[in-house]
């Protein structure tokens, strides 16, 4: 498939483990967040979204956690599966009503 | 996602050429957008669209257009094609959402093209 990415960040856990992808954003006045899953010949794949009035939301296996205080936002991955190897992309919804994307975080996951 | 497609799915060109990629949805939704992906960087914008004949540049318009002739469809062309227009570039829809992009975007498979 394409490579999406030859020089991302990486992120290697073994299968069963918990991951946590970190994602910093540029834009204190951004309201909305996204973070999305893009396996190797795909395109981006939505997961799970957060707005600027919540801290925490919750999906099936997935955790996003936003700390504005420091401009941060991560997705944690509970017992991690073969089939979530992909490169994961935050994206802000920031001041200028552009959605932003961030470089992206390969995720590959040992057996 | 099979509600959005584009083709064609990869293509090679030479520089000068006039080249357009096509998206179509059959989600119904009003908004579509035209994205580029670059080895180790994220989506960047290159138009966006809100309605049929609604246009807007996005954060890289320069070298490229687009026309949205109707809902399900957005192209986008390079009048001249360059090689540094080598990239992925996909296309995505979304709904109306409360406000300018907060709604969820579902992107296409992407198309690969590569300027010589």
């Amino acid at each position: 498939g394409e490579s999406v990415g030859l020089h991302l960040p990486t992120l290697s856990v073994q299968e069963g483990d918990n991951s946590i992808i970190n994602c910093a954003y540029s834009n204190s006045a951004s309201d909305y967040f996204i973070w999305y899953k893009q396996e190797s010949g795909k395109g981006p794949q939505f997961i799970i979204d957060i707005r600027s009035n919540m801290d925490k939301r919750q999906g099936q296996r997935v955790t996003v956690l936003l700390n504005k205080t420091v401009k941060h936002l991560s997705l944690q991955i509970a017992a991690t599966q073969p089939g979530d190897s992909a490169v994961y992309f935050c994206a802000e919804n920031n001041a200028g009503n552009m959605l932003t994307f961030g470089g992206g975080t390969r995720l590959m996951v040992k057996p | 996602d099979a509600d959005v497609t584009q083709t064609p799915r990869n293509r090679i060109t030479k520089t000068g050429k006039r080249i357009m990629l096509e998206c179509s949805q059959t989600k119904g939704h009003d908004r579509m957008y035209w994205y580029r992906q670059d080895p180790g960087l994220g989506l960047r914008l290159i138009y966006y669209s809100f309605d049929v004949k609604d246009i807007n540049k996005g954060e890289i318009s320069d070298g490229y257009s687009v026309s949205r002739q109707a809902q399900a469809k957005f192209s986008l062309s390079l009048e001249s094609a360059i090689p540094n227009q080598t990239a992925l570039y996909f296309c995505a829809t979304s709904d109306r959402g409360t406000g300018l992009f907060t709604d969820t975007q579902y992107f296409g498979p992407g198309t690969r093209l590569t300027v010589l």
